[in-house]
């Protein structure tokens, strides 16, 4: 257990409906991010937050997808009107400072029939 | 559980073996490196991490090898054991500043008994 929560751990959704996921990161990290993951590949940078500060989004990332992190603890990320190529593994990590290591959570899987 | 990595390349070593994991990187920029051992159905897991101003980086029966001229990284697992089993990714911190990782292609370990 590297002290990242993610929830829930498995979700699985008819298309067309909105998921939203929740990250607890380490408490004293400040920096954030969001990663997606597919069968066969590595993780993809989705987005990340320093603080409550969302500072950088990647073109995977599309107008369905929204990310918050309001009080620079916790954070949601949210598929609105969900499609099937949106099954995938959501992973969040979380860094402390301007140290470079990320710890990763479990992940949510969501699956999209 | 399913199944992290269906296809990914195989390195099959017998139990109590060295092995080696082989990985070319992106971005001649990139002054850090990461491994992460991911078993199937969770999160990525720390393993051992390199700066850029370091060629070798050893840990408990692990060692990382980095040689920036050929943007080559290695992980090498001493005394292979069962509980080894998992696909192993190398990152590099694809943006100073932001420690967002670049992901390579993982590997799928093997241990055989």
């Amino acid at each position: 257990d590297t002290g990242v929560s993610q929830n829930p751990r498995h979700k699985i959704t008819k298309r067309g409906q909105n998921v939203t996921f929740r990250c607890d990161p380490i408490s004293e990290h400040n920096r954030l991010y969001w990663y997606r993951q597919t069968l066969g590949q590595g993780p993809e940078f989705l987005t990340y937050f320093q603080n409550e500060a969302q500072l950088e989004k990647s073109r995977l990332l599309s107008d369905r997808f929204s990310a918050e992190r309001p009080k620079g603890s916790f954070s949601t990320l949210e598929i609105q009107r969900t499609e099937q190529g949106d099954s995938a593994m959501y992973l969040c990590a979380s860094i402390k400072g301007s140290d470079q290591q990320a710890f990763f959570g479990q992940g949510t899987r969501l699956t999209v029939v | 559980g399913e199944s992290v990595g269906l296809h990914l390349p195989t390195l099959s070593v017998q139990e109590g073996d060295n092995s080696i994991i082989n990985c070319a990187y992106s971005n001649s920029a990139s002054d850090y490196f990461i491994w992460y051992k991911q078993e199937s159905g969770k999160g990525p897991q720390f393993i051992i991490d390199i700066r850029s101003n370091m060629d070798k980086r050893q840990g408990q029966r692990v060692t990382v090898l980095l040689n920036k001229t050929v943007k080559h990284l290695s992980l090498q697992i001493a005394a292979t054991q069962p509980g080894d089993s998992a696909v192993y990714f190398c990152a590099e911190n694809g943006s100073a500043g932001t420690y967002k990782y670049i992901f390579g292609t993982g590997t799928r370990l093997k241990v055989l008994a």
